[in-house]
């Protein structure tokens, strides 16, 4: 059985920095790409960007370049989703997606003063 | 670069047919594969169409998927309507480098 596992709500303040994971099980993780979806308060899906984990090639959404970094370790199936700097308008449902078929459970994060 | 376009919302009866569209808006519907996902509130999507008419294990009969080319749009079509299929529902294709999601059609039950 295929198994998103995503890390828990984190509650943080601007210009703190965040990982969140998304640990994987039940397929062969460099088999697919795993995307991150973004779904802010009360509105639709946006794709942010993906990672192909068999040698970490990334692409990302224009409007997430240079805000983001999408990493993976294929030793313990996990792909990260990173911010170095955060601000308010991060506040949002993140979700790991592979294979636009399988979804993690979504990691809230919330970013407030 | 292409964008998907869905209508908003879409209401029907319980028992009855629903179709809801997504519209390609440059190159063609037929050129990538297209999903559909259910979200209800406060859950996770799930995947209740895939490679444009593919259903998952689980879902029922009554989803289905198509593409036509001559609007370059795909369509979910959700037959015998029940109360739980209130949700939102969002398209989505790709291409090599890049994810595009429509922006949802909210589906009233009533």
């Amino acid at each position: 059985e295929v198994q998103l596992v995503q890390s828990g709500a984190e509650v943080k303040k601007p210009g703190e920095s965040l990982t969140i994971s998304c640990k994987t099980s039940g397929y062969s993780f460099i088999d697919y790409w795993i995307n991150w979806v973004r779904q802010m308060p009360g509105k639709g899906l946006e794709w942010m960007g993906k990672i192909d984990p068999s040698d970490s090639n990334t692409h990302y959404s224009p409007s997430f370049q240079g805000h983001v970094t999408i990493s993976a370790d294929r030793s313990i199936s996990t792909a990260y989703l990173q911010w170095s700097s955060l601000e308010a308008s991060d506040t949002a449902v993140y979700y790991c997606e592979v294979g636009s078929y399988f979804w993690g459970q979504g990691t809230l994060v919330t970013v407030s003063p | 670069n292409f964008l998907l376009t869905q209508p908003h919302s879409v209401s029907e009866s319980p028992g009855k047919t629903v179709t809801i569209s997504c519209t390609r808006n440059s190159g063609s519907i037929a050129s990538n594969f297209v999903q559909w996902y259910q979200q209800r509130p406060g859950s996770a999507p799930t995947t209740v169409m895939y490679e444009d008419n593919q259903r998952p294990s689980g879902v029922p009969d009554r989803f289905s998927g198509s593409i036509d080319s001559s609007s370059n749009s795909a369509s979910l079509t959700i037959s015998g309507l029940r109360t739980e299929d209130e949700a939102d529902y969002y398209c989505q294709s790709y291409t090599i480098n890049k994810n595009v999601f429509g922006g949802g059609t909210k589906l009233t039950v009533l």
